[in-house]
């Protein structure tokens, strides 16, 4: 079993529509919950960031974590052409020691 | 606030040669962490330092090796490269490293011919 899954995508949506990226981790003990943007060619952006269960909303975009479930999501309200990118879910291990990332979700919006 | 700063941006090297990428963290940042990305792989880990030394290592030959100086810039070493090599070798600078954010600087594309 990986360590950090994600669904590799693409994941298709319209413009407008709300897109959903999931990602589910396997150290019970993990802490600490990151989303990256990266588009093709450049490096990961760190978009944002979760510790506790619950949502966080920052614009657009919210995260949403349970940790009794393993399972943290992205939601990107509103979704552009802009956000066309692949989604990195990142998490750090129960020693916090070290970020662990899954492979990615391709998202595209069409317009 | 100046952001990472990796270099070279690109690099094309022979098989067998060795290679020393740079990064310098965010001013403050006292972690740095290297991955290597591949398309079919996605972000590997390779290592992270703090204050000088390696706290942490992930599952890659000691081919790979790196070091942290004392103003936090780090550098990574690969020798005797080979053609799997090639990848995108991506640093990331966070100002602990252990449940903080850390934000990556553009990488160095790095060709094995």
């Amino acid at each position: 079993q990986k360590e950090v899954e994600q669904n590799s995508g693409p994941l298709s949506v319209p413009e407008g529509a709300i897109a959903s990226l999931n990602c589910t981790y396997s150290d019970r003990g993990s802490q600490s919950f990151f989303w990256y943007r990266q588009y093709s060619g450049k490096s990961p952006e760190l978009i944002m960031s979760i510790y506790s269960n619950g949502d966080k909303e920052d614009g657009r975009f919210t995260a949403q974590l349970n940790k009794a479930s393993q399972y943290v999501s992205l939601l990107i309200r509103d979704s552009q052409p802009s956000d066309s990118a692949t989604y990195l879910c990142a998490v750090t291990g129960q020693s916090n020691d070290k970020l662990i990332f899954g492979t990615g979700t391709r998202l595209q919006v069409f317009p | 606030k100046a952001g990472v700063t990796q270099t070279p941006r690109y690099l094309i090297k022979t098989r067998g040669q060795q290679v020393t990428l740079s990064c310098s963290p965010i001013s403050g940042h006292r972690s740095v962490s290297w991955y290597q990305q591949t398309p079919g792989q996605g972000l590997q880990f390779l290592f992270e330092y703090f204050s000088e030394t390696q706290r942490n290592k992930g599952n890659f030959p000691g081919r790979f090796s790196g070091r942290q100086f004392s103003n936090s810039r780090s550098e990574m070493n690969v020798s005797t490269l080979e053609l799997g090599d090639s990848a995108l070798y991506l640093c990331a600078s966070s100002s602990t490293g252990r449940d903080t954010e850390a934000f990556f600087g553009q990488g160095t594309r790095l060709t094995v011919v």
